[in-house]
């Protein structure tokens, strides 16, 4: 299957700063990726959907100031934890789809956040 | 009614049975579905998908899909204890929406 890397996989940061992560499609063109949250034995939450070129669109309640999403090319999309909060420590995952939207989405590895 | 619904398990299997999950969703539109394992600590990994009515089989797995009745399944045969896992079922409309999981143990 193709590969989605994301990183970093594991990230300690202060309360009020900032942090970034990486999604990238390492061998195919990912026209959409998702981005998910995932607490302790719950399941994955879509937090939202971006498109290539395109403003993300936030699933209702997730705040779009607080997590900035940025995908500028068909390889790479970013989401930016701003002002991070012990409550948003979580596990964040990622997910791209090619062309096809029946296609599986192929998952990173997600990234393990801890604000302290 | 949430989208995507799955029993919350845990499900015990002796090692050499039968695990079946279950998942029903709302959305009549969805076109296709998806099996994923997740261990703990790990993301989501892909066991199987399906588009079409009925049984699809790949090696130990087999998914089965009946739009009518919106409910898609999946079963293990000679479940192994390295098949302890949470499995996430996902319905695909224009985004992917998860269930919550069931989470298997087979026991030796």
């Amino acid at each position: 299957g193709a590969v989605v890397s994301q990183h970093p996989s594991r990230v300690i940061c202060k309360s009020g700063t900032s942090v970034k992560i990486e999604c990238r499609s390492l061998d195919f063109q990912a026209t959409t990726m998702f981005w998910y949250r995932q607490f302790p034995k719950k399941s994955l939450m879509l937090m939202a959907t971006s498109n290539e070129g395109s403003k993300a669109t936030y699933e209702q309640g997730v705040e779009k100031d607080k997590f900035l999403i940025n995908h500028a090319s068909l390889t790479l999309s970013t989401l930016t934890v701003t002002s991070a909060h012990p409550e948003d420590s979580s596990f964040y995952i990622c997910s791209a789809t090619g062309i096809n939207m029946n296609t599986e989405a192929f998952f990173g590895q997600g990234t393990r956040l801890t604000v302290v | 009614q949430k989208e995507v619904e799955q029993n919350s398990g845990p499900l015990s299997v002796p090692e050499g049975a039968i695990a079946s999950l279950n998942c029903t969703y709302s959305d009549r539109g969805s076109q296709s579905f998806f099996w994923y394992r997740q261990y703990s600590g790990k993301s989501p990994e892909l066991i199987m998908f399906i588009y079409s009515n009925g049984d699809k089989e790949d090696g130990r797995f087999t998914a089965q899909l009946n739009k009518a009745s919106q409910y898609v399944s999946l079963l293990i045969r000679d479940s192994q204890p390295s098949d302890s896992a949470t499995y996430l079922c996902a319905v695909n409309t224009d985004k992917l929406i998860f269930g919550t999981g069931t989470r298997l143990q087979v026991f030796p």
